[in-house]
């Protein structure tokens, strides 16, 4: 089956560094990934939709300057948290989007955990 | 708005007994419906989804569960837990016109032996 792989599955860094989260599409091609957030023990909630070739699209309320999305190619996204703080601290997760429409099928990765000192 | 509600947080259930997990949607034109897994500091595993095919939808792992769309709902049952079922479980829904998804709050499974 597909399969989406992020990198790295668990970081720590310190206040007002920036770190970066890779998710591959490890055997299909993603024009569309997702990236999403998930605070303890609570539900995901969607950050930004990265589109290969062009600018990501966020949700209302994500700082697109705090949360940089690049999607270079079909099988790459990256999300990079800029001059991290502590309450960015949090389990990031993507998905990326197997087919074309509103139709084409979601994998996930295993998620990034983030810890910001 | 566009929601989906996982009516309990917390569900604890004796092992060898069903499950049920409750799930409501707010009304669209044919959405599409999915059951997801979460185990601790893991990724999320896809249990079964409902895209207009047959209401009763049988997944992975014993699960199944039926659109209802009467109700808006999409229940996820089986009929005999197993401890290694203890998990957080997603409701999550494909509005039509959106390809991300919406996610409901989750519901925590907790099996007893």
């Amino acid at each position: 089956g597909a399969v989406v792989s992020q990198h790295p599955s668990r970081v720590i860094c310190k206040s007002g560094t920036s770190v970066k989260i890779e998710c591959r599409s490890l055997d299909f091609q993603a024009t569309t990934m997702f990236w999403y957030r998930q605070f303890p023990k609570k539900s995901l909630m969607l950050m930004a939709t990265s589109n290969e070739g062009s600018k990501a699209t966020y949700e209302q309320g994500v700082e697109k300057d705090k949360f940089l999305i690049n999607h270079a190619s079909l099988t790459l996204s990256t999300l990079t948290v800029t001059s991290a703080h502590p309450e960015d601290s949090s389990f990031y997760i993507c998905s990326a989007s197997r087919g074309g429409g509103n139709t084409g099928e979601l994998f996930f990765g295993e998620g990034s955990r983030l810890t910001v000192l | 708005a566009q929601s989906v509600t996982q009516l309990d947080s917390h569900v604890s259930v004796s092992e060898g007994t069903p499950v049920l997990l409750r799930c409501n949607y707010s009304s669209s034109y044919s959405p599409s419906l999915f059951w997801y897994v979460q185990h601790p500091n893991k990724g999320l595993q896809l249990l079964l989804k409902y895209t207009s095919a047959a209401t009763l939808v049988k997944g992975i792992n014993g699960f199944e569960a039926e659109f209802k769309k009467s109700e808006t709902s999409f229940h996820l049952t089986k009929p005999s837990a197993h401890m290694s079922d203890a998990a957080e479980y997603f409701c999550v829904v494909r509005y039509t016109g959106r390809r991300a998804l919406t996610f409901g709050s989750g519901t925590r499974l907790q099996v007893q032996p």
